[in-house]
């Protein structure tokens, strides 16, 4: 069963503006962490924020987590057309890592 | 680039049959993961396993086997395949439990 699950399933932006997805989930963890993938490829690690942080930054990506609502989002600032791909968080709970069915980012040019 | 051999890319079979697919770790990462990922289910994980032991078990069918060798490479087999098997299975692997998972470019498989 999937731990985490992303909100919206897709978004479509214009480049340069800001893009943000949120990411609900069931239980306690041990650190959430965010991936990206584009089409047909392996997973990239973007991320990773444990569960006693509020908020982490990694050049243009801004991440939050609020344990206590379990959810976290990822903000995208200043969109780029290469920024196209889908976006999963992951919940590092009980014993291994669980996807979310992701948010599919289409940035036009 | 990951570090994390995937082969074969693609792989067309008809039902069945048995494959295996094979995934060599990123350098010093004793941690291998597979996972399936098809459009209805998403990101499926598989099986788990640290320096040639089973960690974590996840959704795999009872068809499908798993095995780390002393080198640390990871092999996944599939029996007896169905058409709902076709989908995309990646291998990742990591340094130590809860650390970011470095992941392969996948297999595909089809199977007809």
């Amino acid at each position: 069963s999937q731990q985490g699950e992303e909100d919206p399933q897709a978004l479509s932006i214009q480049e340069g503006e800001n893009a943000t997805m949120n990411c609900s989930y069931k239980t306690s963890i041990n650190n959430l962490q965010w991936y990206r993938q584009n089409s047909g490829r392996g997973l990239v690690h973007l991320i990773l924020i444990r569960s006693n942080e509020r908020e982490k930054h990694s050049g243009r990506l801004r991440v939050t987590l609020d344990t206590s609502k379990k959810s976290s989002s990822l903000l995208i600032t200043a969109s780029r057309a290469a920024d196209t791909a889908s976006y999963f968080c992951a919940t590092d709970a009980i014993s291994t890592l669980t996807f979310g069915k992701g948010t599919m980012l289409l940035v036009s040019p | 680039d990951s570090g994390v051999t995937q082969t074969p890319k693609h792989l067309i079979t008809a039902t069945g049959q048995r494959v295996t697919l094979r995934c060599s770790p990123r350098s010093g990462d004793l941690s291998v993961y597979w996972y399936q990922q098809s459009l209805d289910q998403g990101l499926q994980f598989l099986i788990q396993y640290y320096n040639g032991e089973e960690r974590a078990k996840g959704n795999i069918l009872e068809r499908f086997s798993a095995q780390q060798f002393p080198d640390l490479h990871s092999e996944l087999n599939l029996s007896s395949l169905e058409l709902g098997d076709s989908a995309l299975y990646f291998c990742a692997s990591s340094e130590f439990r809860g650390s970011p998972l470095h992941f392969g470019n996948g297999t595909r498989l089809t199977v007809t």
